[in-house]
């Protein structure tokens, strides 16, 4: 079974400061990795992911996620937030072994940026 | 490209009537999932179809809820009777999902469902 853990339901950052909003993951096989950011009575909009390759992972926004295969995380990085990156963020993880496999999103993180 | 449309966007109906939402995948895309989002649940897949096959429905709540996948270009889910705990945003998605892909999925911009 796959399973994926957001442990932190909200961050607080202050604006220009770095942010980092966690996920850990359980998968039987090599793990698909996502991350999505809602916004205010939107629908999820895709930021990155990492499928194989660099640990290192540069998406939207200028967000970027570290592929940590001993610690089974994969945690969302920012080095300066800003106020407009306040939104929910959502880590999600298939199990790239089979495509029939579906994709388990996390609970959610709040990520609140203060001016 | 429009993206993932879906419609209506806001539906408000009393408890015991039919409810159907509705979606359109972005074109060329051969996977679609319906979700449900709640402040108690968070994001629940309910069923997913791929090749306009459902694949896996067994987040469907009951036997009230039932969704339909006549072509590639749209689906529907439908709650018969509707009751008030069905309250929520209802979001679609699409991918491409071809079993080499990454399955990036779009979601659409949600149906938020009050059930009075």
């Amino acid at each position: 079974a796959q399973s994926v853990a957001q442990p932190e339901d909200q961050v607080n950052v202050a604006e220009g400061n770095p942010l980092t909003v966690k996920c850990t993951y359980s998968v039987s096989g090599n793990p698909y990795l996502f991350w999505y950011v809602q916004y205010p009575n939107r629908g999820l909009q895709f930021l990155l992911k990492y499928i194989t390759g660099d640990n290192l992972v540069k998406g939207s926004y200028g967000f970027e996620a570290e592929f940590n295969k001993s610690q089974t995380s994969f945690h969302l990085k920012k080095p300066s937030a800003l106020v407009s990156d306040s939104a929910l963020y959502f880590c999600a993880v298939r199990d790239a072994r089979s495509s029939a496999s579906k994709i388990i999103f996390g609970s959610g993180t709040r990520l609140s940026i203060r001016p | 490209d429009a993206g993932v449309i879906q419609s209506p966007r806001h539906e408000v109906t009393e408890m015991g009537q039919e409810v159907t939402l509705r979606c359109k995948p972005i074109s060329g895309h051969n996977s679609l999932f319906w979700y449900r989002q709640t402040m108690m649940r968070g994001l629940e897949l309910l069923i997913y179809f791929n090749n306009n096959v459902p694949i896996d429905d067994s987040g469907m709540p009951e036997d009230r809820f039932s969704a339909k996948m006549p072509n590639a270009s749209f689906s529907t889910l439908k709650i018969q009777p509707s009751e008030p705990r069905d309250s929520a945003v209802y979001f679609c998605a699409s991918s491409t999902a071809d079993g080499t892909s990454t399955d990036t999925q779009y979601f659409g911009p949600g149906t938020r469902l009050t059930v009075l």
